[in-house]
């Protein structure tokens, strides 16, 4: 059963902002919201994490709501070196143990 | 500076010839994990550690070995590598084994192909 339900990818143009959101229905009291970025070939890299509400740094911000069932990345006006795969990660916490699940991601393609 | 070193980065090698691939971090983090990537699949999680000689499976550890011996190494091994191992494989580490608030630093990448 998959931790995390992302769109699969999505299209936009340079200048524009881009919000991914995902879905994360079986999140637990403790867990965190944490989003990372992977450009092809490379480790990815995390982006921002949040708990509730709103969170911003000088890449993106994160908006989760009250029931912390979702969650939306939201990258101010984007630029062609934002194309890149998006993953958002919730913790997965089974007896005890802490496995940490990426999904598949959100495939990011900027447009000139 | 801060980071995750993993070794080799590309490496060719034949069906059932043993391997190593290193991990090294100098952030004194108690997690550590091992992913492999494949197209379309994402990055699935082979062994994690939540700290020293504490190693536990992934979603797919079949055909893996780890060991963590020391806090900052954390080698994968492929006693008999096969060709559905050939990937691009991740070392990753965070400070903490607590669920939730994890934040992962990733390695390079290493490109493994079993011939």
């Amino acid at each position: 059963l998959a931790k995390t339900t992302q769109p699969i990818s999505m299209d936009s143009y340079e200048g524009q902002e881009v919000n991914i959101t995902c879905s994360h229905n079986n999140i637990a009291t403790n867990d965190y919201i944490t989003w990372y970025q992977q450009f092809p070939s490379q480790g990815p890299r995390f982006i921002i994490q949040g708990y509730k509400t709103k969170v911003t740094n000088e890449v993106a911000s994160l908006f989760i709501p009250a029931d912390r069932k979702s969650s939306t990345l939201s990258l101010p006006r984007v630029s062609l070196s934002d194309t890149a795969v998006y993953y958002c990660l919730v913790g997965d916490r089974k007896n005890r143990d802490d496995k940490i699940i990426f999904g598949k991601g959100t495939r990011l393609h900027i447009l000139p | 500076e801060a980071q995750v070193t993993q070794n080799p980065r590309y490496l060719i090698t034949v069906t059932g010839k043993k391997l190593t691939v290193t991990c090294s971090q100098n952030m004194n983090h108690e997690y550590m994990s091992w992913y492999r990537q494949d197209p379309g699949l994402g990055l699935r999680q082979i062994y994690y550690s939540m700290n020293v000689e504490v190693t536990d499976k992934g979603d797919v550890p079949e055909g893996y070995k780890v060991s963590r011996k020391e806090k900052r190494n954390f080698p994968l091994i492929l006693e008999s590598p096969s060709p559905n191992q050939t990937s691009l494989y991740f070392c990753a580490s965070s400070r903490t084994a607590l669920s939730g608030a994890n934040v992962l630093t990733f390695g390079a990448g290493s490109r493994l192909t079993v011939l």
